[in-house]
């Protein structure tokens, strides 16, 4: 089955920790985002990337990194840095190249503060 | 002025209903619109792109008014399973930024 998975479902962070959530993606697509969604409000980026080894900030990357050595795989980071990391995170992925393709996304994390 | 707006609702309508959303945007130069669905505490799935020319999906109808800058979502004959939150999503830019609105809430009871 192709699609996106992220891990784990539910993340507990002690202050002063980073933590590391995972998105796989097997669909051969080549762009990846991340998103923060908190409750009642809208989804907002925090890194995306386009292309193997590249990666740009979105709008609230502060306290976040990312990496993106493979095609599949775009992990983020939750710093020590970010002092409300407590959020709903979705990453999503996009076929490039053909025209203007819809995102999809992963079925999230939940990350909270012990 | 934020980039996407939509009313939160929620939109509280009845079985079989016909209920209409819409979704502004400020940025003359967008040019791809999609609806998602979003349930509680789910990861959003698209619901359907929004063409130019407007497009119908079953009971689910999108519409794109360049000039006034809005989308709408149109839903016939509601059904319980509808009960969601629509989320309005406009790109802009060759880099394809999608923003997303807050999301709008409804409800359909019995």
């Amino acid at each position: 089955d192709g699609g996106i998975t992220q891990s784990p479902k539910y993340l507990f962070r002690k202050e002063g920790q980073n933590v590391t959530l995972s998105c796989e993606q097997n669909l051969n697509h080549d762009a990846m985002y991340w998103y923060r969604q908190d409750p009642g409000q809208g989804l907002r980026l925090i890194y995306y990337s386009q292309i193997v080894n590249d990666f740009q900030k979105g709008d609230i990357a502060e306290g976040y990194s990312v990496s993106r050595e493979k095609k599949e795989s775009f992990p983020l980071t939750v710093t020590s840095a970010q002092k409300n990391p407590t959020a709903f995170y979705l990453c999503a992925s996009r076929k490039t190249g053909l025209g203007n393709q819809p995102q999809h996304f992963g079925d999230g994390t939940r990350l909270s503060i012990l | 002025r934020k980039e996407v707006e939509q009313d939160p609702g929620p939109f509280n309508v009845p079985e079989g209903a016909t209920v209409a959303f819409n979704c502004t945007y400020s940025n003359s130069a967008s040019q791809s619109f999609f609806w998602y669905r979003q349930d509680c505490r789910k990861e959003p799935k698209l619901l359907m792109s929004v063409y130019s020319s407007g497009n119908e999906d079953g009971r689910f109808t999108a519409q794109l008014n360049r000039a006034s800058q809005y989308i709408s979502l149109l839903i016939r004959d509601s059904k319980l399973s509808d009960s969601a939150t629509y989320l309005c999503v406009v790109t802009s830019g060759g880099s394809y930024i999608p923003t997303f609105g807050r999301g709008t809430s409804l409800i359909v009871h019995p």
